[in-house]
């Protein structure tokens, strides 16, 4: 159980383009995801949280109006990239709990989304 | 949440005991540690967390220490698919993110 999934796995677009990344959980219901991007040989670092119905909140340095969160349902979170360039490739993973039951204060993770902008 | 330290890297033995160590002197009395793992090009996957008593689960035992300021990650009979990043992590309360450090990168070897 818990699992989260994320789509697609790997992306590459062309400079200016705008990417959609979806993040799914599969078995649970979640009020809160949240989206964090990695670049390589690096930890995780937090982007935004994503609340179900209201709008995201975007940590400092993160530009809300270039990484576009909606997130509609209890199971959907999606991250658009808009007008990608190519500092914007890293490896993006989104995160959610459960919001009852007995592993809601344990977070999980999806498997990843590879981004590349040419 | 509190900062948790933990050396950059290990190495282990495979079939060996791997006893990774987290420094988190000051975390709060509602502060869970948690511990996640990352292998290379996948997302963090969660093992194990506990907040006074030591746990144990198919996949690891934590031990925490009685004043709390540390615990001990104990992967019983490490294999090579055991080398990965893993993080420890003070966390006090569903609804809020986790905050990664830089963790530890265990390698295991034959």
């Amino acid at each position: 159980g818990a699992v989260v999934s994320q789509h697609p796995s790997r992306v590459i677009c062309k400079s200016g383009t705008s990417v959609k990344i979806e993040c799914r959980s599969l078995d649970f219901q979640a009020t809160t995801m949240f989206w964090y991007r990695q670049f390589p040989k690096q930890s995780l670092m937090l982007m935004a949280t994503s609340n179900e119905g209201s709008k995201a909140t975007y940590e400092q340095g993160v530009e809300k109006d270039k990484f576009l969160i909606n997130h509609a349902s209890l199971t959907l979170s999606t991250l658009t990239v808009t007008s990608a360039h190519p500092e914007d490739s890293s490896f993006y993973i989104c995160s959610a709990s459960p919001v009852a039951g007995p592993r809601e204060d344990t977070q999980y993770f999806g498997p990843g989304t590879r981004l590349t902008v040419l | 949440d509190a900062k948790t330290t933990q050396p950059p890297s290990m190495d282990c033995a495979e079939g060996r005991a791997a006893n990774l160590p987290c420094n988190h002197s000051t975390i709060s009395g509602n502060e869970y540690v948690y511990w996640y793992r990352q292998i290379h090009s996948q997302g963090p996957q969660y093992i194990i967390h506990g907040l006074k008593n030591n746990e144990t689960n198919e996949m690891a035992s934590l031990i925490i220490t009685e004043d709390r300021k540390s615990s001990t990650l104990i992967l019983p009979h490490a294999t090579l698919r055991d080398t990965a990043v893993y993080y420890c992590i003070a966390y006090n309360q569903a609804g809020t993110a986790l905050i990664f450090g830089k963790g530890t990168t265990l390698s295991v070897s034959s």
